[in-house]
């Protein structure tokens, strides 16, 4: 069964540190892709990053990479600099080739800037 | 700019009464979502489509419906609301198949039932 396990319910940062949010997924599927989105509390969701199972190098967008490891089936995110408005639930999602359609969520993690 | 659009960002319905929940996407994609957000249980597919009249239960699909009738459009109907349908309700599309391609979320739909 696929599964994503977000480990940490809530986490706190020092404002303009960086933080580190888990990730671990359990696919056999050699072929799946990872998104990170990002939920302030409005409501909305917002896609923030992408990692393919083939991509070799880790993905960044801005302030925002993936620690991906695949041997150890991890994709952490990893927040540099943090801002007040990073506050926020984060989610980690899996898709792969086999389910095509289906998303498969994590449980997410609250993050709370402190300034 | 793509959009998925959610009808109601917010409604207070009664027991026993119908719901609809709206969703449009400009996108042209062929899949749509239905998920429910409640704390500490994340996201839950209620029912997914992946073509116009198609659909396929997800995870908790038991007192809920939906409806394909346009491409761009997907319904979600509670037949007769229930207290224990309070939450917030996520519409989101996709494109089809592989495992690239995001999911595009609506702005959400926080439905509370008396």
């Amino acid at each position: 069964a696929q599964k994503i396990t977000q480990t940490q319910p809530g986490m706190f940062v020092q404002e303009k540190e960086a933080v580190t949010l888990d990730c671990t997924y359990d696919t056999s599927d050699p072929s799946y892709g990872l998104f990170w989105y990002k939920q302030p509390s409005s409501g909305e969701m917002i896609f923030l990053i992408y990692q393919g199972s083939y991509d070799q190098q880790n993905a960044t967008e801005g302030r925002y990479s993936l620690n991906f490891q695949k041997a150890r089936k991890s994709a952490n995110l990893v927040i540099s600099a943090s801002q007040l408005g990073d506050s926020a639930m984060y989610f980690c999602v899996m898709k792969n080739w086999e389910s095509g359609n289906q998303f498969y969520f994590g449980t997410g993690t609250s993050l709370t800037v402190i300034p | 700019d793509v959009k998925v659009t959610q009808s109601s960002r917010y409604l207070v319905k009664r027991t026993g009464e119908k719901v609809f929940l709206e969703c449009v996407q400009d996108m042209d994609h062929e899949n749509m979502f239905w998920y429910r957000q409640d704390p500490g249980l994340g996201l839950r597919l209620i029912y997914f489509s992946y073509d116009v009249k198609m659909k396929e239960k997800g995870d908790i699909p038991e007192g809920y419906s939906v409806s394909r009738e346009k491409k761009e459009r997907f319904s979600l109907i509670l037949e007769s609301a229930s207290t224990n349908q309070t939450s917030m309700y996520l519409c989101a599309s996709s494109l089809a198949g592989g495992f690239t391609g995001e999911l595009f979320f609506g702005e959400g739909s926080r439905l509370t039932v008396l």
